[in-house]
C-alpha cells in the first residue's frame, strides 16, 4: 500500500523560506520509473505543479517557480524535500505530494497523492 | 508547452450519465492525460490514464462506472450511474514535460 504524508509549517512570513517534507512509504524512490512531485492548491483554486524528482535524481520544476525551488530525495528515508524560497501571501495554498510512475516517451504521471498541508503566508 | 481547457462547471442528475471535457491545444492533440477527482475538503484521485486512441489505465479500485474516451484534441470522462459522491471536482493533467493541470471541472449532482 502506497502512502504519502506532507509535513511542514502551517504559518509563515513574507520572505521566509519554505520547507516541506514528503514522507513516503510502500515504495523506493531507488526504483527504476518512479518519482515523487509536488503541487499546489491556494484555497478555492485549481492544482498548480511545483517540481519533480525522478528515482535517477532527474529533477523538473515549473518554469514560472523555478527560480525560488528546490527539490532533493532521501531514499535511505524515504523522504522528499521541498524548498521555496522568499515566501508571499500569494503563496497561502495546500501543498500535495504524489507518487509518480513513468509512462510512455520518459513521462511521468501521479498516482498516488498525499492528503496535503495547508501553508498559511501572512505577515 | 501544452495547455488543457476545462469547463468550469457540470451538473447531472443522480443515476444519470455527464460527459466531462478536456481540451488539448494546438499541436498536442496527441498527448496522453490523466484525470484525477477531488471530493471536498479531499486530496486528489488519480482515475486514469487516457491516450489519443481511447485505451485507458484505471488506478486501484477505480469503479467500472468511470469510462474515458478520446476524439482528436478532446479527451472525455464518462461517469455512468452517478451517485453523491461523484460531486467532485475533476482535473486532467498531461506531461509538458512536466506537469501541466487543466483548470478544473466542478461537477454538481442534482
Amino acid at each position: 500500500q502506497i502512502t504519502l504524508k506532507e509535513s511542514g509549517p502551517t504559518l509563515m512570513k513574507p520572505t521566509q523560506t519554505l520547507t516541506l517534507t514528503c514522507t513516503f512509504s510502500g515504495f523506493s524512490l531507488s526504483t527504476s520509473g518512479v518519482g515523487v512531485g509536488w503541487i499546489r492548491q491556494p484555497p478555492g483554486k485549481a492544482l498548480e505543479w511545483l517540481a519533480l524528482i525522478c528515482w535517477d535524481d532527474d529533477k523538473r520544476y515549473s518554469p514560472s517557480l523555478k527560480s525560488r525551488l528546490s527539490i532533493t530525495k532521501d531514499t535511505s528515508k524515504n523522504q522528499v524535500v521541498l524548498t521555496m524560497t522568499n515566501m508571499d501571501p500569494v503563496d497561502t495554498a495546500t501543498y500535495y505530494c504524489a507518487h509518480a510512475t513513468r509512462y510512455s516517451s520518459g513521462s511521468y504521471y501521479p498516482h498516488y497523492w498525499g492528503q496535503g498541508t495547508l501553508v498559511t503566508v501572512s505577515s | 508547452q501544452p495547455v488543457l481547457t476545462q469547463p468550469p462547471s457540470a451538473s447531472a442528475s443522480l443515476g444519470a450519465s455527464v460527459k466531462l471535457t478536456c481540451t488539448l491545444s494546438s499541436g498536442h492533440s496527441s498527448y496522453s492525460i490523466a484525470w484525477h477527482q477531488q471530493q471536498p475538503e479531499k486530496g486528489p484521485r488519480y482515475l486514469m490514464i487516457l491516450n489519443r486512441d481511447g485505451s485507458q489505465n484505471k488506478g486501484d479500485g477505480i469503479p467500472d462506472r468511470f469510462s474515458g474516451s478520446s476524439s482528436g484534441a478532446e479527451r472525455y470522462l464518462t461517469i455512468s450511474s452517478l451517485q453523491s459522491e461523484d460531486e467532485a471536482d475533476y482535473y486532467c493533467q498531461t506531461w509538458g514535460p512536466g506537469w501541466v493541470f487543466g483548470g478544473g471541472t466542478k461537477l454538481t449532482v442534482l
